[in-house]
């Protein structure tokens, strides 16, 4: 198994709270995803990494905010949680290999709850 | 943008038959690449088997194949011999050739049941 860890595994929050998930690698891979699963809707990008200090915004961005200052590392923060929040966020990472990528390996998602 | 629909929120199949989990998308890229992922309880996100737009033959894996259909823009999933640790929720996803990042498109994904 890909060496992704995410934390915490749970959180229960209250609206207008800032939340930090963490996803931490031992991969050393350049690229770092986050996710948001719904029902109805599947898995959405949130925010991309490329590299360190490297990232851009994907499908759902709005109300999120990452960072990533090392490579093993890739944070994602929420500066004021709302309950359209809810969810639960995955990390994934992967890897050029020649022309492409490795497959993505995902974490074992966080499960936010905003109340 | 790219869009993947699953269009069965739910399916069943009996212990040691077969069944067809559907997929379509949109795209006006020649060149991409199609995965079907497995999450069952435990959360995990398990690759399940994975296509190059530019083969004409279908992917296999062991009791996991696929039927791709270029032109219609089609992916099915077909598990053969269904065991009981195949009830999961399967999401079909989409990865561009040529779009920097190797981001995934999901569809909202099927639950599969398998009854003993």
């Amino acid at each position: 198994d890909a060496g992704i860890t995410q934390s915490p595994r749970h959180k229960v929050t209250e609206t207008g709270t800032p939340v930090t998930l963490r996803c931490h690698q031992t991969e050393n891979h350049r690229y770092m995803y986050w996710y948001r699963q719904d029902p109805g809707h599947g898995l959405r990008l949130i925010h991309y990494s490329y590299g360190v200090k490297d990232t851009d915004k994907g499908e759902v961005s709005d109300g999120y905010s990452v960072s990533r200052s090392k490579t093993e590392d890739f944070l994602l923060t929420l500066e004021s949680a709302t309950s359209s929040q809810t969810s639960v966020y995955f990390c994934a990472i992967s890897e050029r290999a020649g022309l492409g990528f490795t497959e993505a390996f995902f974490g074992q998602g966080t499960r936010l709850t905003v109340v | 943008a790219q869009t993947v629909t699953q269009s069965q929120p739910e399916m069943s199949v009996q212990e040691a038959e077969t069944v067809t989990l559907s997929c379509t998308y949109d795209t006006s890229e020649s060149d991409y690449y199609l995965f079907w992922y497995k999450q069952p309880p435990s959360r995990q996100m398990i690759l399940v088997i994975r296509q190059e737009a530019y083969k004409q033959q279908n992917a296999t894996e062991n009791r996991f194949s696929v039927n791709f259909q270029k032109a219609a823009k089609s992916f099915s999933l077909k598990i053969s011999d269904s065991q009981l640790g195949d009830a999961a929720m399967y999401f079909c996803a989409y990865r561009s050739f040529m779009e920097y990042g190797n981001k995934l498109v999901f569809g909202a994904g099927t639950i599969l049941r398998v009854k003993s």
